[in-house]
């Protein structure tokens, strides 16, 4: 089992370009959730997702994100026209039956805006 | 919703020592408490896990303990050896029969233990 695979690992955007996060969950598992973590911070929820339904997304901000969850493929996370405040490390993790039973977390992209 | 606070933010203990860290939460209805070890650079990897039928639970070394009544849990780790080093996050999900639970996380502990 490969374990949860994002890529890239590290991604680096002028301001008001996009950004583009790959997440593919570990096999057999349909629950995805994505995390920020800025530098000396916690993990900070975006977004919950089972294939082809956002269940939660009361952590992401309103405008320049998305996320999806297609049928077939990985889970995107989208940022359009980043700005700085965007750097950070994104997590995904997946789960199989939703966070009683634990995640497992990706390595992360590490999104650096310049 | 659901607020997670930990305590403190760093730890230095000595080779051998025990450290505690100790979390709050503010949902009642929460059932489910994993920690998270995350070492510089990497994922964070869950290490144990408590549910809120039981109080107490061990493996090895590290230990967590849960007060719902009080709704607080910690994490204990004896004999500690400098690999422990690392930043610990608590967190605390519900469990709606298992279709839900986004976890929300603690703003973590920076755990440096001293050879």
């Amino acid at each position: 089992n490969a374990g949860v695979m994002q890529n890239p690992r590290h991604l680096v955007r002028r301001r008001g370009q996009e950004a583009r996060l790959r997440c593919s969950p570990m096999k057999g598992h349909s629950h995805v959730y994505w995390y920020r973590q800025l530098p000396e911070e916690g993990l900070k929820f975006m977004v919950y997702l089972q294939k082809e339904n956002i269940i939660d997304e009361s952590g992401m901000p309103k405008e320049r994100f998305s996320a999806e969850f297609p049928k077939e493929g990985p889970s995107i996370l989208r940022i359009q026209q980043v700005v700085r405040g965007d750097s950070a490390a994104y997590f995904c993790a997946s789960s199989p039956r939703g966070g009683f039973y634990g995640y497992t977390f990706g390595s992360g992209t590490r999104l650096t805006v310049v | 919703g659901e607020n997670v606070e930990q305590h403190p933010s760093t730890l230095s203990v000595q080779e051998g020592d025990s450290a505690v860290i100790k979390c709050t939460y503010s949902d009642s209805a929460s059932n489910y408490f994993p920690w998270y070890k995350q070492e510089l650079g990497k994922r964070p990897q869950l290490i144990i896990d408590i549910r809120s039928n039981v109080g107490e639970k061990k493996d090895q070394r590290i230990a967590v303990t849960l007060n719902k009544t009080a709704k607080h849990f910690s994490l204990h780790i004896t004999e500690t050896q400098p690999e422990d080093s690392a930043v610990y996050f608590c967190a605390a999900s519900i469990d709606y029969g298992g279709s839900q639970g986004n976890l929300i996380f603690g703003k973590g502990t920076k755990l440096s233990v001293k050879p």
